[in-house]
């Protein structure tokens, strides 16, 4: 069974400051993993997706993460915060064919100080 | 392209109510989810029609939960009788074959 752990609900930064959400996963096949966003009253936007391609992910709005496999784990990174990245981001599994049957972790809310 | 539509966007129902929630996916997407989303947590897979075919319902309360996806399009998703625990928000998402999943904005549901 697939499962996905993400450390930390609420991440509160800077504006300008480095973002850092932990995820670790665990899979019993090569994963495929992704990290969504989410804003208030609105469905869950693809920020980046890892398809067994290259290790470091580049996405969208200046997201980044990388596939570590001796560490299960597949953080996600903006090198400087902006406020309009207060949302939820939440990190996802699927085995099989990429984008089938996700397992989402729990979420983390970040919040973005001026 | 339009996205995944859904309807209503939100709904207040007393307990034993019953209630139903339509999603419409994006043109051509033959898989289709069914996801719930309780305050805090991220989303949890219910079912999963592949066309009209149902994929995967193991995580589906089938004593008051159904779904169907006539026609391979449109889904709806039916709770009957609400609990106060099936408060929360209910996601729809579509996928092409090898591609990732497309969400719509959800149904928040409350149930009083």
């Amino acid at each position: 069974a697939q499962s996905v752990t993400q450390l930390g609900s609420h991440v509160s930064v800077s504006e300008g400051a480095l973002v850092l959400l932990r995820c670790n996963y665990s899979s019993s096949v090569p994963p495929y993993l992704f990290w969504y966003v989410q804003y208030p009253n609105q469905g869950l936007q693809l920020l980046l997706k890892y398809t067994s391609a290259a290790t470091l992910v580049k996405g969208i709005n200046g997201f980044e993460a990388e596939f570590k496999k001796s560490e299960t784990s597949f953080h996600l990174t903006k090198p400087s915060a902006h406020m309009s990245d207060a949302a939820e981001y939440f990190c996802a599994v699927s085995e099989g064919a990429a984008g089938n049957k996700l397992t989402f972790g729990g979420g983390t809310r970040v919040l973005v100080k001026p | 392209e339009a996205g995944v539509a859904q309807s209503p966007r939100y709904k207040i129902i007393e307990k034993r109510q019953s209630v139903a929630f339509w999603c419409n996916p994006i043109s051509g997407h033959a898989t289709l989810y069914w996801y719930q989303q309780i305050l805090g947590q991220g989303p949890k897979l219910l079912i999963q029609f592949q066309n009209n075919g149902v994929v995967d319902d193991s995580q589906l309360p089938k004593d008051r939960f159904s779904a169907e996806r006539l026609k391979g399009v449109d889904s709806t998703l039916k709770i009957q009788p609400a609990k106060l625990e099936d408060s929360a928000v209910y996601l729809c998402a579509s996928r092409a074959s090898y591609n990732e999943q497309f969400f719509g904005p959800g149904t928040r549901l409350t149930v009083l």
